[in-house]
């Protein structure tokens, strides 16, 4: 089976200029979630869907992100413009549907897109 | 607030030996899951073990064990037999609100193993 899928797996881009990062979730899972991490800390959420419908996209910051999943399944996260501050590492993830049970909602990550803004 | 500590900032261990991964939480809700993930400099995130909050036995993947003491609010990594492959960034993480799926994670901790 495969994994999540992203691309690019890196990114160089002047500030001020637009990125888009985009994510394949694994087969069957309806949940999808971005993430950014920054150096030397752990993963923060950014965006929550189900299905297609983002349901947590209160850390996101609207202002220069923004994200679609057009019939729920691929992903894409945009910024524009860029700014220096968002040099980091974009990471999605993919959950299968909650049926009640333990270990359910285990998250699996993509390889990531690293983003370099100079 | 739900929060996830992670106290070791580096962790050198010999090839073989036993390695305990520091963990703890702080949550009011009583249901919750606990999670590890290891990140090699590749940088993708590997899904190591689970643990729920309700679960009367500690979980064990393969050379991987989870400590589980909840009274204590702990949830320590223990890998066992470590391999030169082993070293990487861990990850504790928690799931907070049955349903909503939001990860919190740790600031995690870098573990070398040396041959």
């Amino acid at each position: 089976e495969a994994g999540v899928v992203q691309s690019p797996r890196y990114k160089i881009i002047e500030k001020k200029q637009p990125v888009a990062f985009w994510c394949n979730p694994i087969s069957g899972h309806n949940t999808l979630y971005w993430y950014l991490q920054n150096l030397g800390q752990g993963p923060e959420l950014l965006i929550r869907y189900e299905n297609e419908e983002a349901v947590d996209d209160s850390q996101l910051p609207k202002d220069r992100f923004s994200a679609e999943r057009l019939k729920g399944v691929d992903s894409t996260l945009k910024i524009q413009p860029a700014e220096l501050g968002d040099s980091a590492v974009y990471l999605c993830a993919s959950s299968a549907p909650w049926l009640g049970g333990g270990g359910q909602e285990t998250q699996y990550f993509g390889p990531g897109t690293r983003l370099l803004v100079l | 607030a739900q929060k996830i500590t992670q106290t070791q900032p580096g962790m050198f261990v010999q090839e073989k030996e036993a390695v305990t991964l520091d963990c703890t939480y702080d949550t009011s809700d009583p249901s919750y899951g606990l999670f590890w993930y290891k990140q090699p400099s590749s940088g993708e995130m590997i899904f190591l073990i689970y643990q729920g909050s309700y679960d009367q036995q500690n979980a064990t993947e393969g050379r991987y064990s989870l400590n589980f003491q909840k009274a204590r609010k702990s949830a320590n990594l223990v890998i066992s037999a470590s391999q030169l492959g082993d070293s990487a960034m861990y990850f504790c993480a928690m799931r907070v609100s049955r349903g909503a799926q939001k990860l919190v994670f740790g600031q995690g901790t870098r573990l070398t193993i040396n041959p």
